[in-house]
């Protein structure tokens, strides 16, 4: 079965300080991982997959396959950083279902 | 380019009644996806269409139908409302492209009383 955790509710980190948002997953076989971003008064949004290995608004994620796991990291947050951040799941065909996770709302102080 | 759109965007039922969320794509992709978001429970998937004429339940199908009319559109009907059914849906859609990313829409907000 697809599982997708994310522990933490909310994570509140001052400006300037790293950030590590926490993603777990189960999945017998090769998943797509993604994380998705909304932030205020906007769409859900992709911010960056696995597979492409990028990093994006200075955000990064490595697949952990001994770990399952997919966190985010950033070392350095910004205030526009704010926003609620989703894990997601796709296992490896067109056809397959996207899950998500709970869902960790990041809050940066300034 | 209007990417996802979803109608109505805010909705009020009372309990029993019945309504039908629509959702247009005019991206030309192969999948859809319908969402509850629910606080502290994240984005929950409801149904799923992997292509046109085929629909597959996902985490939380009770309560709900859909149909996928054609290529672009992709409806989920409420037969019987309960409060349980308030939520904020989302519609997405995704290319078929096995690393393809989802297009969301604005959601629609749902109040049941």
């Amino acid at each position: 079965a697809q599982r997708v955790t994310q522990p933490e509710k909310l994570l509140s980190v001052f400006k300037g300080a790293p950030v590590e948002l926490k993603c777990n997953y189960s999945y017998s076989g090769s998943p797509e991982l993604f994380w998705y971003v909304q932030y205020s008064r906007q769409r859900l949004q992709l911010l960056l997959r696995h597979i492409s290995r990028e990093s994006i608004k200075g955000f990064t994620a490595d697949l952990n396959k001994g770990e399952t796991s997919f966190h985010l990291k950033k070392p350095f947050a910004q205030e526009e950083d704010s926003a609620m951040y989703y894990c997601a799941l796709k296992g490896y065909s067109s056809a397959s279902k996207i899950i998500f996770g709970s869902g960790t709302r990041l809050s940066i102080r300034p | 380019n209007a990417g996802v759109t979803q109608t109505p965007k805010f909705q009020v039922l009372k309990t029993g009644q019945s309504m039908t969320l629509q959702c247009a794509q005019d991206m030309n992709h192969n999948s859809m996806y319908w969402y509850r978001q629910d606080p502290g429970m994240g984005l929950r998937l409801i149904y799923y269409s992997a292509s046109e004429g085929t629909t597959d339940k996902g985490e939380v199908p009770n309560g709900y139908n859909v149909s996928r009319l054609n290529k672009r559109e992709f409806s989920l009907r409420l037969e019987s409302a309960a409060p349980s059914q308030t939520s904020v849906y989302f519609c997405a859609s995704i290319s078929g492209q096995a690393t393809g990313e989802l297009f969301f829409g604005e959601g629609s907000r749902l109040t049941v009383l």
